[in-house]
């Protein structure tokens, strides 16, 4: 399997909801990656995980929380989002210690908020 | 701090003509480099790196250090070239690093 899956593929929610999106993949790859994509603008990092633990937060505000179960899995919940925060949210992963910053992409989630 | 700068948002050439995608980056480190594209309606995939200096979909980037470039380019484009081309810049150095971005230019490829 070398491919990142993301479900769902379309959400829709209210500002009170708690909802997660979900990522998979199994190419061994020790890093993933979520960004926030706003239409005809480029992916924006907002976290970052390496071997289960998160390394990088973008300055990401609290109402988006993730999580990394195990290697092959990352998570996103969200709660009391804003509707500004309607996007698609893309997921990747890359291997660690290559020396090569290629990332793999999921097809993402489009995420609207009412 | 890293930067990449993509001076087009909106390329539009005629079928069968050369194509010339800018692409400049700042970064002190050793840098590796990217090109990503986004056609409509599929996800962000890879479609060069400037480490494995091949050809794909006819197309081909070469890093230019001095000028601090890796313009992409095709001599001749087709219809199906049309989408969202960035330019991505991460360090060599470590692993996995974030990549960083340019802003993008939506190549329209004109019958």
């Amino acid at each position: 399997d070398t491919e990142v899956t993301q479900t769902p593929k379309h959400l829709v929610m209210g500002m009170t909801n708690k909802k997660s999106l979900k990522c998979e993949q199994h190419m061994g790859h020790r890093a993933m990656y979520w960004y926030k994509q706003k239409a005809k603008k480029p992916p924006e990092l907002m976290f970052v995980y390496s071997y289960e633990k998160l390394s990088i937060n973008e300055s990401v505000p609290s109402r988006f929380s993730p999580e990394c179960p195990n290697s092959s899995l990352l998570n996103l919940h969200l709660h009391a989002l804003q509707p500004e925060d309607s996007a698609l949210y893309l997921c990747a992963s890359s291997r660690r210690n290559s020396g090569s910053g290629e990332q793999f992409f999921g097809p993402g989630t489009r995420l609207t908020v009412l | 701090a890293q930067r990449v700068t993509q001076p087009e948002k909106l390329l539009s050439v005629f079928k069968g003509a050369p194509v010339e995608l800018k692409c400049n980056y700042s970064y002190s480190g050793s840098p590796e480099l990217f090109w990503y594209v986004q056609y409509s309606r599929q996800r962000l995939q890879l479609l060069l790196r400037h480490i494995s200096r091949e050809s794909i979909k006819g197309f081909t980037a070469d890093l230019n250090k001095g000028e601090t470039s890796f313009h992409l380019k095709k001599p001749f484009a087709q219809e199906e070239d049309s989408a969202m081309y960035y330019c991505a810049l991460s360090s060599r150095n470590s692993g996995n690093t974030p990549l960083v971005f340019g802003k993008g230019t939506r190549l329209s490829v004109i019958a």
